[in-house]
């Protein structure tokens, strides 16, 4: 069965001090895993894209890495605008379908 | 560019009340989708419609009904709302790219339901 884990659920942290978020797959083909950003009262805006093992992508403080079983968001010197909760999702090839983790609620803290 | 757009925004309704959520996309996507999200279970499918004419069951189904009216419209209709049907509902649309979709999602703001 296609499955969608992400660790942890919650993270706390200061202000400049870096960290992962953790997304683990099960899909029978991937197409692709995507991560997405939730402000609270709003809805998810897109971030990334990975579509291979070994794919990075990055945007500001954020860095996205891919390996066959699971995916990293790494945080560098988070401020507090990015205190969000963070989705990430997985796209199946055969059926097309999108399945999506609970989501890592990330808090920093001035 | 407005993106994605879902009214109402907030709701209150009494079991077994009915309602329409309407949803309306001006980025000539071709596959619209309306999910519902639960804290701790995430964003579950509930119908999605992949062109204009066709609609299809996602996780979730039950209690629903769609209709996808022309390419930029696509609304979601609870018959007889029951309390656990109280939920966030967004609304979506998916990329396209070379004849395929990119499987980036654009979403609406969401609208909140609460059913007493």
């Amino acid at each position: 069965e296609d499955q969608v884990t992400q660790s942890p659920e919650a993270l706390r942290l200061q202000e400049g001090e870096s960290s992962s978020l953790n997304c683990s797959y099960t899909v029978s083909g991937l197409r692709g895993l995507f991560w997405y950003r939730q402000d609270p009262g709003k809805g998810p805006e897109f971030l990334f894209t990975l579509y291979s093992a070994g794919e990075e992508k990055e945007k500001e403080r954020l860095k996205a890495t891919l390996t066959k079983k699971e995916s990293f968001l790494h945080i560098t010197a988070p401020k507090p605008e990015d205190s969000a909760t963070y989705l990430c999702a997985v796209q199946a090839r055969n059926t097309g379908k999108l399945i999506f983790g609970q989501g890592t609620t990330l808090q920093v803290k001035p | 560019n407005a993106g994605v757009t879902q009214t109402p925004k907030f709701q209150v309704l009494k079991t077994g009340q009915s309602m329409t959520l309407q949803c309306a996309q001006d980025m000539n996507h071709n596959s619209m989708y309306w999910y519902r999200q639960d804290p701790g279970m995430g964003l579950r499918l509930i119908y999605y419609s992949a062109s204009e004419g066709t609609t299809d069951k996602g996780e979730v189904p039950n209690g629903y009904n769609v209709s996808r009216l022309n390419k930029r419209e696509f609304s979601l209709r609870l018959e007889s709302a029951a309390p656990s049907q109280t939920s966030v509902y967004f609304c979506a649309s998916i990329g396209t790219s070379g004849g395929g979709n990119t499987g980036e999602l654009f979403f609406g703001e969401g609208s909140r339901l609460t059913v007493l």
